[in-house]
């Protein structure tokens, strides 16, 4: 199957700094990406599709300036976490669909980020 | 609409088998299954899409009632392997990146 990287796999830092994880495509162009945040014994719940070329959706709820995402080319998407706290530790996941109908409609996950801040 | 699974959790012996259900109060194209092991990403299991498919792998199948707006996964022959959570994942849209909304997950433990 397609494969989808993401990087870091883990992260800690201090309230108040800003985190970037970021999400590739590495045998396929993706378009479209999508950011997932998972807190424990919790379903994925979807933030915001990252757009290439464009601006990110964001689900409702989901702050905008607070998650900055850039789709800037078809294989590379980042998502930014701004002024981090403590309840935004969490476990981002990011995933992508391969648009060459190799793989028809499945949907590839990177490995995930875990996010500790402190 | 996040769509709902039941059970939400289920214990089985190795050998045993298990269904578990997915719906959906909206019109869907496509149901997706993925299995997560603690700590880990989503890995992806099948895809159904719409009209009324069955697919299946090993001991592994599920099934797609378009009208009902439901899906099943069934395991057979539980084997230790089988332990995680499911989770299925629906699609309104007819695109290759699909904007799936996960349900809540069933989590499945099999024992010796």
């Amino acid at each position: 199957g397609a494969v989808v990287s993401q990087h870091p796999s883990w992260v800690i830092c201090k309230s108040g700094t800003s985190v970037k994880i970021e999400c590739r495509s590495l045998d396929f162009q993706a378009t479209t990406m999508f950011w997932y945040r998972q807190f424990p014994k919790q379903s994925l719940m979807l933030m915001a599709t990252s757009n290439e070329g464009s601006k990110a959706t964001y689900e409702q709820g989901v702050e905008k300036d607070k998650f900055l995402i850039n789709h800037a080319s078809l294989t590379l998407s980042t998502l930014t976490v701004t002024s981090a706290h403590p309840e935004d530790s969490s476990f981002y996941i990011c995933s992508a669909g391969d648009p060459s109908g190799r793989h028809t409609g499945e949907l590839f996950f990177g490995e995930g980020s875990r996010l500790t801040v402190l | 609409q996040q769509p709902v699974q039941s059970p939400q959790a289920v214990i089985l012996r190795e050998g045993e088998d298990a269904v578990i259900n997915c719906s959906s109060s909206k019109a869907l194209y496509s149901v997706h299954w993925y299995r997560q092991k603690h700590g880990e990403a989503p890995v992806f299991l099948m895809i159904l899409l719409k009209g009324g498919e069955q697919k299946g792998h090993e001991k592994i199948s599920a099934s797609f009632n378009e009208k009902k707006q439901q899906s099943s996964l069934y395991l057979t022959a539980s084997q230790l392997s089988y332990s995680g959570t499911y989770f299925c994942g629906t699609a309104l849209r007819v695109t290759s990146g699909s904007r799936l909304t996960f349900g809540e997950g069933t989590q499945l433990t099999v024992n010796p």
